[in-house]
């Protein structure tokens, strides 16, 4: 199947700080690629749709300005949380959508001290 | 209308035995449904998927059961091993090709040797 890319794996920032998360298709063009964050045992929580060449399609009750993506490249996209705060502390999941199939990345596992 | 509802929430099964993985959602214009693996800190992995104009769909040991009356639909483990002992999610999604996911509760399953 195809392969997409996350990096970094895990990442520890300093609250008040931003940290930006990496999405990539590694052997496929996404046009489309979906974020999601996970909380331990629970399940998967769609954040935001990420369309190439135009503006992300977020959830209701996901805040646009504090987790901002930006998918410039039809292999890239990125997460950035702005202004990280212990609670944003959690493991971000990214996903691409080849033909009609959608694979997931690895995740990232974000801790804000 | 948006829900999938997966169940049991974890499953332990012994090894060499049939691990059965229900879910049932209310919205009829899902046209896609697939079944992802996950293992603890990594992202999901697709093991099978299923469109509705067929009720059922094996790879390997892994066969998806689709019930479109009943609107569920469920995956079926023969001979689990424990190497299968994972985090099993099941989806859903509407629209050509596979849009955004709506997600299962998930179900941890435990395969004892």
């Amino acid at each position: 199947g195809a392969v997409v890319s996350q990096h970094p794996s895990w990442v520890i920032c300093k609250s008040g700080t931003s940290v930006k998360i990496e999405c990539r298709s590694l052997d496929f063009q996404a046009t489309t690629m979906f974020w999601y964050r996970q909380f331990p045992k629970q399940s998967l929580m769609l954040m935001a749709t990420s369309n190439e060449g135009s503006k992300a399609t977020y959830e209701q009750g996901v805040e646009k300005d504090k987790f901002l993506i930006n998918h410039a490249s039809l292999t890239l996209s990125t997460l950035t949380v702005t202004s990280a705060h212990p609670e944003d502390s959690s493991f971000y999941i990214c996903s691409a959508r080849e033909g009609n199939t959608i694979y997931f990345g690895e995740g990232s596992w974000l801790t804000v001290v | 209308q948006q829900q999938v509802k997966q169940s049991p929430q974890s499953l332990i099964v012994q090894k060499g035995g049939i691990s059965i993985i229900n879910c049932a959602y209310e919205n009829t214009a899902f046209d896609y449904f697939p079944w992802y693996q996950q293992f603890p800190g990594k992202g999901p992995a697709l093991l099978i998927a299923i469109r509705p104009d067929v009720s059922e769909k094996k790879e390997g040991r892994f066969t998806i059961s689709f019930n479109k009356s009943a609107k569920q639909f469920s995956l079926h483990i023969m001979d689990s091993q424990p190497g299968d002992s994972a985090t099993y999610f099941c989806a859903a999604s509407k629209g050509q090709g596979a849009q955004k996911l709506v997600f299962g509760q998930g179900t941890r399953l435990t395969i004892n040797p």
